[in-house]
């Protein structure tokens, strides 16, 4: 069965230093989002991207925040120079187009990311 | 604005006790659907159930079932026969009918399942 994959698993960075989370979202799916979770809390909305274009974004993805669909296949998200409140883990998902397929996301199994 | 209430935060039952989670999603939407994700210890986030706002009809699928009942905004879901297995945080988690499509997620409940 397809799955999203993201890597790493656990990223441990210094604070002030740039992070590239990576992910791979089912082949045939059209919308890609990113969420995170800080440890303990509920799961926040970050950004959805669809025909290569950000479709909306949350408060908490500030400049510091990008993301990017290089090639067609990987879907990543850039935190520019990341700070002690970013240690989250943070999950990217896909979906089809909507009238397709009641709107499921998949998602994948998450980066741990630790800010020192 | 939406809001999503979860209004039990930890749950706690012995093994083959019956176990209802509620969830309450106030909204002016009158086209939405609703998600319950499952999340264990390990992290992932697993999809259970989808409902939409237009089918009210209760549902049972295995050792789950789901009640939604559009006039009070309430969509609760119950685990039969609960096992140490089902012990996790569980989300519900609305999606706007908007461009993006984003889950809405819940502040989630935990569900502990002693043996």
């Amino acid at each position: 069965e397809p799955e999203v994959t993201q890597t790493p698993s656990h990223q441990v960075t210094q604070m002030g230093q740039e992070v590239i989370l990576r992910c791979v979202p089912i082949s045939n799916h059209l919308y890609f989002y990113w969420y995170r979770q800080i440890l303990g809390q509920k799961v926040e909305f970050l950004v959805s991207f669809y025909n290569n274009e950000i479709s909306e974004k949350s408060e908490i993805f500030d400049d510091q925040f990008s993301v990017e669909r290089p090639d067609g296949s990987n879907f990543t998200l850039k935190i520019r120079s990341t700070k002690l409140e970013d240690s989250a883990m943070y999950f990217c998902a896909s979906s089809l187009p909507p009238e397709g397929a009641g709107y499921e996301q998949y998602f994948g199994p998450g980066t741990r990311l630790t800010v020192t | 604005a939406q809001k999503v209430t979860q209004a039990q935060t930890e749950i706690s039952v012995v093994e083959k006790e019956d176990v209802t989670l509620d969830c309450v999603y106030e909204t002016r939407d009158t086209t939405y659907y609703l998600f319950w994700y499952k999340q264990p210890p390990s992290g992932e986030l697993v999809f259970l159930i989808r409902r939409n706002s237009f089918d009210e009809q209760n549902e049972i699928s295995g050792r789950y079932s789901w009640n939604f009942q559009k006039s009070t905004s309430s969509f609760n879901f119950t685990i039969t026969a609960s096992q140490v297995v089902d012990s996790a945080v569980y989300f519900c988690a609305p999606i706007r009918m908007d461009s993006s499509y984003k889950l809405i997620f819940g502040s989630g409940t935990r569900l502990l399942v002693r043996p």
